[in-house]
């Protein structure tokens, strides 16, 4: 099976503008995860997405937002971006349950000028 | 919320010698997971023990829910061991992980 997915890997964005990032689940997950890694912060839970369905959020402002498509591809948006948004971004997947083993994409390294 | 914490938060070792490293958390967990992140920033799955033992070549974890702590074992290490190693732990209900801080291990030549 393909693993998990990401695009783009990397990119750079100035302050005040607005990212979307892509994460696709491996075949047959229908939970992602998303999470930013920054150094002072560590690795932080943003939200995951079931089903098309949000069931569980982070403590993030309001510019994060996400979704996700009845293919269980799922993405992430950051509007009004700021400095300390620069982070890896990382993807998770899993099948369902809170109990499941949840896989990750290769991340999302993004730069904020 | 659970808190998680590893120790040691830096291991500096020569090759060939072995390993282990920790992780505390404060709350009853159904889900424990060990990654090692490697130089480009992927987490690689190594474990998934919420509970019991488990081996894997050189590397082995045993996860005591009712004490709450589990281990990484690294035997031999070797060089390609270097890197940083989380522990993330989810509970009931909650749909995410909560990682510890990592442990940064360097292997030297």
């Amino acid at each position: 099976k393909a693993g998990v997915t990401q695009t783009p890997r990397y990119l750079i964005k100035t302050r005040g503008q607005q990212v979307t990032l892509s994460c696709s689940p491996i075949s047959g997950h229908r939970s992602v995860s998303w999470y930013q890694q920054t150094p002072g912060q560590g690795l932080q839970f943003l939200f995951e997405y079931f089903s098309e369905t949000q069931r569980n959020k982070g403590n993030f402002p309001g510019r994060f937002s996400g979704r996700q498509f009845s293919n269980s591809r799922s993405e992430m948006n950051v509007s009004t971006l700021e400095l300390g948004d620069s982070a890896l971004y990382l993807c998770a997947s899993k099948s369902g349950g809170s109990y499941n083993e949840q896989f990750f994409g290769p991340g999302t390294r993004l730069t904020v000028l | 919320g659970i808190q998680v914490e590893q120790s040691p938060p830096d291991l500096i070792l020569q090759e060939g010698a072995n390993s282990t490293l920790r992780c505390n958390f404060s709350d009853s967990v159904n889900n424990l997971q060990w990654f090692h992140q490697n130089p480009w920033g992927q987490l690689i799955n190594l474990f998934y023990i919420p509970s019991g033992t488990k081996q894997n070549g050189r590397l082995s974890a045993t996860t005591v829910a009712t004490e709450r702590y589990s281990l990484l074992y690294i035997s031999s290490s070797q060089t390609t061991d270097s890197g940083v190693y989380f522990c993330a732990v989810g509970i009931q209900g909650a749909q995410k992980l909560v990682f510890g801080q990592g442990t940064r291990l360097t292997i030297n030549p």
